[in-house]
């Protein structure tokens, strides 16, 4: 059972334009929201997280969205640039349970010219 | 990456052999995971290890052994490759003021024909 779920694979977005990436998430218990980035041939990076206490959480041209009677988030990308072409992971976690974080299966990002 | 550095960046197996990625840090965090990443399934936990001589499966575990002899290095042992593992592996370390996000390693591409 998929506890984190992007049901976009791919996107693609004008550059200048507000990115939206959509995340659902089926478990209540879940504390920490994270986004992470992949660029083709390299690891995985963090992007920016949103603790379950909060709604929005915001750094620079990023902002994600917590919905949590929905049990959705979102990341919004304003504007977006042709350095934000990758792949886009949602995650969540239990906090002190083993440190381990629930990927879901990404969404591509493709910025347009 | 710095921090978390892996070995080999890329390696191509004939079905039956035998291999075993490394996974090195300089972070000094006790727990330390692994991960594959396939096209459209997102990353999935192979392996993780709480802390140095403790290992615990996680949602992929079949097929593979882990190793954590000391607290710097987590190994990966695929002893009978197949074709169903060929992925990108990627380590990851616990981040964050209270470790809610992972620092990832570059990855290594494994092909096993």
């Amino acid at each position: 059972d998929q506890q984190v779920k992007q049901n976009s694979p791919s996107l693609s977005v004008q550059e200048g334009r507000i990115s939206i990436l959509n995340c659902d998430y089926t478990n209540s218990m879940f504390d920490y929201f994270l986004w992470y980035k992949k660029y083709p041939a390299e690891g995985p990076t963090f992007l920016i997280s949103i603790s379950s206490i909060k709604d929005k959480n915001e750094d620079g041209r990023f902002t994600v969205f917590l919905n949590k009677s929905a049990k959705h988030l979102s990341l919004h990308i304003v504007p977006s640039q042709p350095g934000d072409s990758a792949v886009y992971f949602c995650a969540a976690t239990f906090r002190g349970r083993d440190d381990k974080i629930i990927f879901g299966k990404g969404t591509r990002l493709h910025i347009l010219p | 990456n710095a921090g978390v550095t892996q070995t080999p960046k890329f390696q191509v197996l004939k079905t039956g052999q035998s291999m075993t990625l490394q996974c090195a840090q300089d972070m000094n965090h006790n727990s330390m995971y692994w991960y594959r990443q396939d096209p459209g399934m997102g990353l999935r936990l192979i392996y993780y290890s709480a802390s140095e001589g403790t290992t615990d499966k996680g949602e992929v575990p079949n097929g593979y052994n882990v190793s954590r002899l000391n607290k710097r290095e987590f190994s990966l042992r695929l002893e009978s490759a197949a074709p169903s593992q060929t992925s990108v592996y990627f380590c990851a370390i616990p981040t964050g003021p209270s470790r809610e996000t992972q620092y990832f390693g570059p990855g290594t591409r494994l092909l096993v024909l």
